[in-house]
């Protein structure tokens, strides 16, 4: 089993529509959970972070985070063609600071 | 603050060569890591340091591969000798005690 684990798409959505992404982790005592966007060519950037239980908003995202299922979610409301991009899931392990990705889900916001 | 800068950003080498990797992480950053990219593998940690000390290399691919970190701001990520194998992107990215980790702008090795 991977450590962190991801659809790799491609995930198509229409463009104003909700793109969901889930992210699923194997260590149950990971504590910081993040998501990176990733357009070709270009380095990870950080999108949404988020350390407790619950739903976090940030714009047109929304990170869900449920430590129980050990899965981890992004929303991105209104998707645009800008939102096109691989979005990686980043988790931190419970021990050390080791910070391990999942192989990133596609996405593709079409006109 | 500039963020983590990395350089080159691209390196042209001959299979043999040796290859030098460089880093500098975001200043009062305490964790830099080591990433590797590549289509078929996606983003791997090859390998982490916490106060300028090395916590975990097992993802260091083979014994070519070595990194050092002789202070808080600057580690060298080298491949010697460098194979064709070894083409991809090589990130180099820093956090603050488990925090949000920013990457730099990635060196594009190309091993011929």
């Amino acid at each position: 089993q991977k450590e962190v684990e991801q659809n790799s798409g491609p995930l198509s959505v229409p463009e104003g529509a909700i793109a969901s992404l889930n992210c699923t982790y194997s260590d149950r005592g990971s504590q910081s959970f993040f998501w990176y966007r990733q357009y070709s060519g270009k380095s990870p950037e950080l999108i949404m972070f988020i350390y407790s239980n619950g739903d976090k908003e940030d714009g047109r995202f929304t990170a869900q985070l449920n430590k129980a299922s050990q899965y981890v979610s992004l929303l991105i409301r209104d998707s645009q063609p800008s939102d096109s991009a691989t979005y990686l899931c980043a988790v931190f392990k419970a021990a050390g600071n080791k910070l391990t990705f999942g192989g990133g889900t596609r996405v593709l916001v079409k006109p | 603050d500039a963020g983590v800068i990395q350089s080159p950003r691209h390196e042209v080498t001959e299979m043999g060569q040796e290859v030098t990797l460089r880093c500098k992480p975001i200043s009062g950053h305490n964790s830099l890591f080591w990433y590797r990219q590549t289509m078929m593998r996606g983003l791997e940690l090859l390998i982490y340091f916490n106060n300028n000390v090395p916590i975990d290399d097992s993802g260091m691919p083979e014994d070519r591969f070595s990194a050092k970190m002789p202070n808080a701001s600057f580690s060298t990520l080298k491949i010697q000798p460098s194979e064709p194998r070894d083409s991809a992107v090589y990130f180099c990215a820093s956090s603050q005690n488990r925090e949000k980790a920013f990457f730099g702008q990635g060196t594009r090795l190309t091993v011929v």
